[in-house]
């Protein structure tokens, strides 16, 4: 059981160039989250899906698009890189519960430079 | 949209009490969770406070007052490996997302 996976760990980028990071979960959850991490500005959610085939803005979504390819897999793309982008990504996933609780369960991140 | 106000840092020393107060102003509320993030490793899950009152899970305790709009997160008989960033969160609706706080870095010393 290996939670919520992320690929790649690192990476870089030229302005412009694209990439696609990839997350997956083992954990059956409907719902799976792309988040951004800067310095002193906490998670910022850019994307999330709340079941298979949807997909919903968050409040940083400008420059990326998302990918709901199945239940298990949720991917990023950033389309035309650009050095505000430099930041680690997050992927994370949760289940709801019949308390209203709803614990995220995080990757381990994938950190991106966009030089 | 919802906001979450948290101290940037607090120091402490090993053995010491610590606690990290969030206020948060949201148009609805659906608790009050907590995340414990090491200096390069992914946030995890600590507690959640859905009513008011204490949660205690081991050395950590989570408190809520919805009538103030206000958490604090109590980390007792500190220990090195506490040292940490720690994220107040909340949801506003019965099927909304989490927004989080900036995080307040917690510094134990010896």
């Amino acid at each position: 059981n290996a939670g919520v996976t992320q690929t790649p760990k690192f990476q870089v980028l030229k302005t412009g160039q694209s990439m696609t990071l990839q997350c997956a979960q083992d954990m059956n959850h409907n719902s799976m989250y792309w988040y951004r991490q800067d310095p002193g500005m906490g998670l910022r959610l850019i994307y999330y899906s709340a079941s298979e085939g949807t997909t919903d803005k968050g409040e940083v979504p400008n420059g990326y698009n998302v990918s709901r390819l199945n239940k298990r897999e949720f991917s990023l793309r950033l389309e035309s890189a650009a050095p505000s982008q430099t930041s680690v990504y997050f992927c994370a996933s949760s289940e709801s519960t019949g308390t209203g609780q709803e614990t995220q369960y995080f990757g381990p991140g994938t950190r991106l430079l966009v030089l | 949209g919802q906001s979450l106000e948290q101290p940037s840092e607090v120091t402490a020393v090993e053995g010491a009490i610590v606690q990290i107060n969030c206020t948060y102003q949201t148009s609805g509320f659906y608790g009050l969770s907590w995340y414990q993030q090491h200096d390069g490793g992914a946030p995890t899950f600590l507690s959640y406070n859905a009513l008011d009152g204490l949660e205690e899970t081991g050395r950590f305790s989570s408190f809520l007052s919805r009538s103030d709009s206000y958490g604090y997160l109590l980390l007792q008989e500190l220990q090195m490996k506490d040292s940490a960033s720690y994220f107040c969160a909340v949801r506003d609706g019965g099927y909304s997302t989490l927004t989080f706080g900036k995080g307040t870095m917690l510094l134990v010393s010896p």
